[in-house]
């Protein structure tokens, strides 16, 4: 069964400075994609990025990065000079493609960032 | 365009009463898909169709009912609530190709705030 796994429950980082969020999955498709999306305050679910599990390079929006490492099953998300803004909770999720056609999208338990000033 | 459109944003209910979430999208999305939202634990994917007629179980299904008569509309139907169900309910839809070929971007509303007694 398909599973995401995200080990920080929380996470501190400068403003200005870079931070790592970490994300690990498992799945049998070999054809699956990976997405991170932020929750601001607000509640609402903004799509950051995504890395298709064929791409051979990095992902790569504005000061978003999926750092892919396929055979680790890793898919960190690096946000370099953080913003004050950039407080939220952070999600990484899988998709994954049916036998029957279509597919779905599983997520992690997310990570909360804080940026100080 | 409104995107996803759910409603309503708050609702209270005691245990036992039964009520609908509707979900619509205006996007001519063939996904749609429910998930719950809870502390600690992220989304996770209570039911999801990929096309008007087609449904199926997620993660977490019980005490759910779903159908797909449209390709807009996509309820979510709690049978006989319980306090377990007190949570924050997404919608979100999708389509091939949706933030890049092959991405299947989620869409997702502004979610549902649900509290059972």
């Amino acid at each position: 069964a398909q599973k995401i796994t995200q080990t920080q429950p929380g996470m501190f980082v400068q403003e200005k400075e870079a931070v790592t969020l970490d994300c690990t999955y498992d799945t049998s498709d070999p054809s699956y994609g990976l997405f991170w999306y932020k929750q601001p305050s607000s509640g609402e679910m903004i799509f950051l990025i995504y890395q298709g599990s064929y791409d051979q390079q990095n992902a790569t929006e504005g000061r978003y990065s999926l750092n892919f490492q396929k055979a680790r099953k890793s898919a960190n998300l690096v946000i370099s000079a953080s913003q004050l803004g950039d407080s939220a909770m952070y999600f990484c999720a899988m998709r994954e493609a049916l036998n029957t056609g279509g597919f779905k999208t599983i997520f992690g338990a997310g990570t909360r960032l804080f940026v100080k000033a | 365009n409104a995107g996803v459109t759910q409603t309503p944003k708050f609702q209270v209910l005691k245990t036992g009463q039964s009520m609908t979430l509707q979900c619509a999208q205006d996007m001519n999305h063939e996904y749609m898909s429910w998930y719950r939202q809870d502390p600690g634990m992220g989304l996770r994917l209570i039911h999801y169709s990929v096309g008007a007629g087609i449904t199926d179980q997620g993660e977490v299904p019980n005490g759910y009912n779903v159908s797909r008569s449209t390709t807009e509309d996509f309820p979510l139907r709690l049978l006989s609530a319980a306090p377990s169900q007190t949570s924050v309910y997404f919608c979100a839809s999708s389509s091939p190709g949706q933030g890049g070929t092959g991405a299947n971007v989620l869409t997702f509303g502004a979610g549902s705030r649900l509290t059972v007694l």
